[in-house]
């Protein structure tokens, strides 16, 4: 149980163009997600919470008119990239908590690499 | 606020052989959990084990086990028994209770398996 799927793997755009990726909680109901941005051989740098029916919570430094997040329902979060640069390409990974108690751990997609040309 | 130092970049182990990934944190909470999660190469984030701050005694977990020591605000891995399939990336995280289940990673550990 506890599966997070994260939709697409990967995504090459163009400058100037918006991507959306996807997060899904597929057997449980996660009223928070995060999104977490990685470099490579680098660390998970936490970018915002997303909060079912509320505005998410951006990290200080992250710009939430750049990356837009969407939490309409208990299963979905989304993560929209707009007007992407290729400073913006990178590895994106989204997490879930599954509500059964503090000492759960975060159960996170696959990830998403996208790159800007 | 909470940091998490993994002190080594890259660890070498043969294949059967035990290996400690070090995990040192900082903070003034008295209430907070500690995770490891491996990272393989194609991205996926797999939790491995969990140590709460009041938990006495060591989290174990299969071939996983925490090594707890509150007094010096360490939580190192122990992999026993290593196989080829444990080469990856590995972070150790903390999360404070009451900061709405944020995770804080470490700059993690990649670990090599020789056969």
């Amino acid at each position: 149980g506890a599966v997070v799927s994260q939709h697409p793997s990967w995504v090459i755009c163009k400058s100037g163009t918006s991507v959306k990726i996807e997060c899904r909680s597929l057997d449980f109901q996660a009223t928070t997600m995060f999104w977490y941005r990685q470099f490579p051989k680098q660390s998970l740098m936490l970018m915002a919470t997303s909060n079912e029916g509320s505005k998410a919570t951006y990290e200080q430094g992250v710009e939430k008119d750049k990356f837009l997040i969407n939490h309409a329902s208990l299963t979905l979060s989304t993560l929209t990239v707009t007007s992407a640069h290729p400073e913006d390409s990178s590895f994106y990974i989204c997490s879930a908590k599954v509500p059964t108690g503090d000492t759960s751990p975060l159960h996170f997609g696959n990830g998403t690499r996208l790159t800007v040309t | 606020a909470q940091k998490i130092t993994q002190t080594q970049p890259g660890m070498f182990v043969q294949e059967k052989e035990a290996v400690t990934l070090d995990c040192t944190y900082d903070t003034s909470d008295q209430s907070y959990g500690l995770f490891w999660y491996k990272q393989p190469s194609s991205g996926e984030m797999i939790f491995l084990i969990y140590q709460g701050s009041y938990d006495e005694q060591n989290a174990t977990e299969g071939r996983y086990s925490l090594n707890f020591q509150k007094a010096r605000k360490s939580a190192n891995l122990v992999i026993s028994a290593s196989q080829l399939g444990d080469s990856a990336m590995y972070f150790c995280a903390m999360r404070l209770r009451g900061s709405n289940y944020k995770l804080t990673f470490g700059k993690g550990t990649l670990l090599t398996v020789n056969p």
